[in-house]
């Protein structure tokens, strides 16, 4: 197995809202990644996994909640976002973060 | 702080003309990535560059790292309709070790 797994692929919810984004690798690698993607930008780093710890946490609002269950699972908790957190959410992982980073296909989020 | 940028921005190329994007680094690297991202896909690890003037190779996609490892380049040969697509550079600038993307340089071939 060489994927990521992004669910859902797509997500419209409201602004009092609870969801959570969910990825899953089985690739046996240590780290992972949450990145935010807006349209014709950059993926921007979120948030890291080492280890299934939490290490780096880029000044992303508390309205966004990561957690890794184990080391073949990621989630995105999300709650009470607003219409500028639409973008596409970008699951990576990497055998640790000297190598090529496995991305995900992704889940383009909309908030009404 | 640590910059980054991707020149050009944008590339139109005619099917068969070659292409040549660069990154350059404000700052020394210690190891370079390329990626791709189709239209509507997601990124995909290209390459990772680690050594001084490295050069690698893949099929018709040439990779270089700079001497001073603040630069690299990506040159494709005989662009296809199939090299359509944004090439993000990524590098440990702002997390040690943990990469954060270029601007991105969006290529269109035209056949």
């Amino acid at each position: 197995d060489t994927e990521v797994t992004q669910t859902p692929k797509h997500l419209v919810m409201g602004m009092t809202n609870k969801k959570s984004l969910k990825c899953e690798q089985h690739m046996g690698h240590r780290a992972m990644y949450w990145y935010k993607q807006k349209a014709k930008k950059p993926p921007e780093l979120m948030f890291v996994y080492s280890y299934e710890k939490l290490s780096i946490n880029e000044s992303v609002p508390s309205r966004f909640s990561p957690e890794c269950p184990n080391s073949s699972l990621l989630n995105l908790h999300l709650h009470a976002l607003q219409p500028e957190d639409s973008a596409l959410y970008l699951c990576a992982s990497s055998l640790t973060g000297d190598y090529g980073y496995t991305f995900g296909s992704g889940t383009r989020l909309t908030v009404v | 702080g640590q910059q980054v940028m991707q020149i050009p921005q944008y590339q139109h190329v005619q099917e068969g003309e070659d292409f040549t994007t660069y990154c350059n680094s404000s700052t020394t690297l210690s190891n370079i990535q390329w990626y791709k991202q189709r239209p509507g896909g997601h990124p995909v690890f290209l390459i990772q560059l680690v050594k001084s003037g490295e050069v690698k190779k893949q099929k018709r996609l040439t990779f270089q790292f700079g001497e001073a490892k603040k630069n690299s380049s990506l040159h494709i040969t005989a662009t296809q309709t199939t090299d359509v697509g944004t090439y993000f550079c990524a590098g440990p600038w702002n997390y040690g070790q943990n990469f954060v993307f270029g601007p991105g340089t969006r290529l269109s071939v035209l056949p």
